[in-house]
């Protein structure tokens, strides 16, 4: 089955640098990547998300890329604020098991002022 | 966005109990889906829970121990059986929507076991 590795597992910034979170998958039929971000206590909220057809997305701050050929894609934070602390999960899904997503193992940023 | 409800949002149970968790989905889903989240731990997969059939389990998941039911394309239910204080978790319910095809996640449901 499916695996995805995220990586670091903590991340610790200055308000106003970027932050950058990386994930690997094993499954080469995986095609959807969200990114979820989940605050303390709170459900998982979708932040991004990216299909095999595409290898950059972007809304206002965040961005996230996709290497297919190296099986790995990337949240990229910018203009880091105080309110970007949570911790966020990647994920991947088949197109074949659709909403069945393998969750990484999550990445807790904390943005300091 | 899709707007997903969960009851109750937290409850302390005692061992050997069961308790059925309820996911409400303010429009049609075609597939409701079922996610534990063990503290301080990522999200797995419990089950696919299909309307109009048994749900389907992910490995290490068995029916006799989360039995679900979705009699409609709005509502599932998960309940947890016989419960032990490794269940203590949080049980998400799931949905997700076509068109901008994306996946919600419901509140969650805190479940300590005693």
């Amino acid at each position: 089955g499916e695996n995805v590795e995220q990586h670091p597992s903590t991340l610790s910034v200055q308000e106003g640098d970027s932050a950058v979170i990386k994930c690997t998958y094993s499954d080469s039929a995986s095609n959807y990547f969200p990114w979820y971000k989940q605050e303390l206590g709170k459900r998982p909220q979708l932040i991004i998300d990216i299909r095999s057809n595409v290898g950059e997305k972007k809304d206002q701050r965040i961005a996230v890329t996709l290497n297919k050929t190296a099986k790995h894609f990337s949240l990229h934070i910018t203009e880091t604020q105080p309110e970007d602390s949570a911790v966020y999960f990647c994920a991947a899904s088949r197109g074949d098991s659709w909403g069945k997503l393998q969750f990484g193992a999550g990445t807790q940023v904390v943005v300091t002022p | 966005s899709a707007v997903i409800s969960q009851k109750p949002s937290r409850d302390i149970c005692q061992r050997g109990t069961s308790l059925t968790i309820q996911c409400q989905v303010d429009s049609q889903v075609t597939m409701m889906f079922w996610y534990r989240q063990q503290p301080g731990q990522s999200l797995t997969l419990i089950a696919t829970a299909n309307q109009g059939s048994e749900a389907t389990y992910e490995s290490g998941f068995v029916i006799d121990k989360f039995p679900i039911s979705r009699p409609n394309l709005t509502f599932s239910t998960l309940t947890v059986s016989n419960m032990s204080p490794e269940d203590s978790s949080i049980y998400l319910c799931s949905a997700r929507k076509p068109g901008p095809d994306t996946q919600y996640f419901g509140p969650g449901t805190r479940l300590t076991v005693l």
